[in-house]
C-alpha cells in the first residue's frame, strides 16, 4: 500500500521555527497524530488534530490540515536543542495506527 | 502511573534459543500493542490485544508468539528467530475505543533491543 510520507531530515537553529511535514493516505482517519521519539526511548504522542479542523495551536506548537491535499504539518516555534528527536505523523486506517517515515530534526546552537 | 515498563531492555538471542519479551502497564488500559522498529525507520504493528482477546496479527511469522495473559501484562514469546529479527520492540497500551469515535492515545514503553546473532 502507499506509504504515509515525510522528509527524512530538517536542521535548524537554535530560536528558528521548524516546520515538519507529511502527506497521508487515509481520508477517513478521524485523528491525525504527530509523535516524538528522542534518541534511545520509545514514541510520545505530542500532539493530535481533529479532522475537521484546519488549525490546531498547543503552546509552541501548531498543527495544520489539509484534507484535500491530505498534508499536516508540524510548527515548532522557538525551537529548543531539546526539540531534537524523530518526529513521526501518524494515521489511523482499519482501526491500526499507522507511522509515517520519521523527520530527524536537528537542532543546532 | 503513565508507564508501560518493557523488560528486558536488551536482550541478544541465538537462532536456536527461545526467549520472551514482557511487557506491563496499570493505567487499566484494555488495548495493548506490539511494535517492530528497525534503525531510522516508523514502527511497524505487529499485533494488537483488545481485552486480552488477539484483535489484530499484521501477518507476523509464527517464530513470534504473543500473549495476553491478563489486562497488565503482555508477551511475545520468540523462537528460532533470524538476523534480520533484531530490533527495538516497542509495546503499547490504549484505551479500547474505535478509532472514529474517540482520540486514542497510545502509551508506549521504551522498548526491548533484540539482537539476533
Amino acid at each position: 500500500g502507499e506509504d504515509v510520507e515525510q522528509s527524512l531530515f530538517l536542521s535548524v537553529r537554535e530560536g528558528d521555527s521548524s516546520v515538519i511535514n507529511c502527506t497521508y493516505t487515509d481520508s477517513s482517519s478521524t485523528y491525525l497524530y504527530w509523535y516524538k521519539q528522542e534518541p534511545g526511548a520509545g514514541l510520545q504522542l505530542l500532539t493530535y488534530i481533529f479532522s475537521n479542523m484546519d488549525m490546531k495551536q498547543d503552546q509552541r506548537l501548531t498543527v495544520l490540515l489539509n484534507k484535500k491535499d491530505k498534508h499536516l504539518s508540524l510548527r515548532i516555534a522557538d525551537t529548543q536543542t531539546g526539540d531534537s528527536a524523530i518526529y513521526f505523523c501518524a494515521e489511523t486506517p482499519g482501526g491500526k495506527l499507522i507511522f509515517g517515515q520519521g523527520t530527524e530534526l536537528s537542532v543546532k546552537p | 502511573d503513565t508507564e508501560v515498563t518493557q523488560t528486558p531492555k536488551h536482550l541478544v538471542m541465538g537462532m536456536t534459543n527461545k526467549k520472551s519479551l514482557k511487557c506491563e502497564q496499570h493505567m487499566g488500559h484494555r488495548a495493548m500493542y506490539w511494535y517492530k522498529q528497525k534503525a531510522k525507520k516508523p514502527p511497524e504493528l505487529m499485533f494488537v490485544y483488545s481485552y486480552e482477546k488477539l484483535s489484530i496479527n499484521e501477518s507476523v511469522p509464527s517464530r513470534f508468539s504473543p500473549e495476553c495473559p491478563n489486562s497488565s501484562l503482555l508477551n511475545l514469546h520468540l523462537h528460532a528467530l533470524q538476523p534480520e529479527d533484531s530490533a527495538l520492540y516497542l509495546c503499547a497500551s490504549s484505551q479500547v475505543g474505535g478509532w472514529g469515535r474517540s482520540r486514542r492515545e497510545l502509551f508506549f514503553g521504551e522498548g526491548s533491543r533484540l539482537t539476533v546473532l
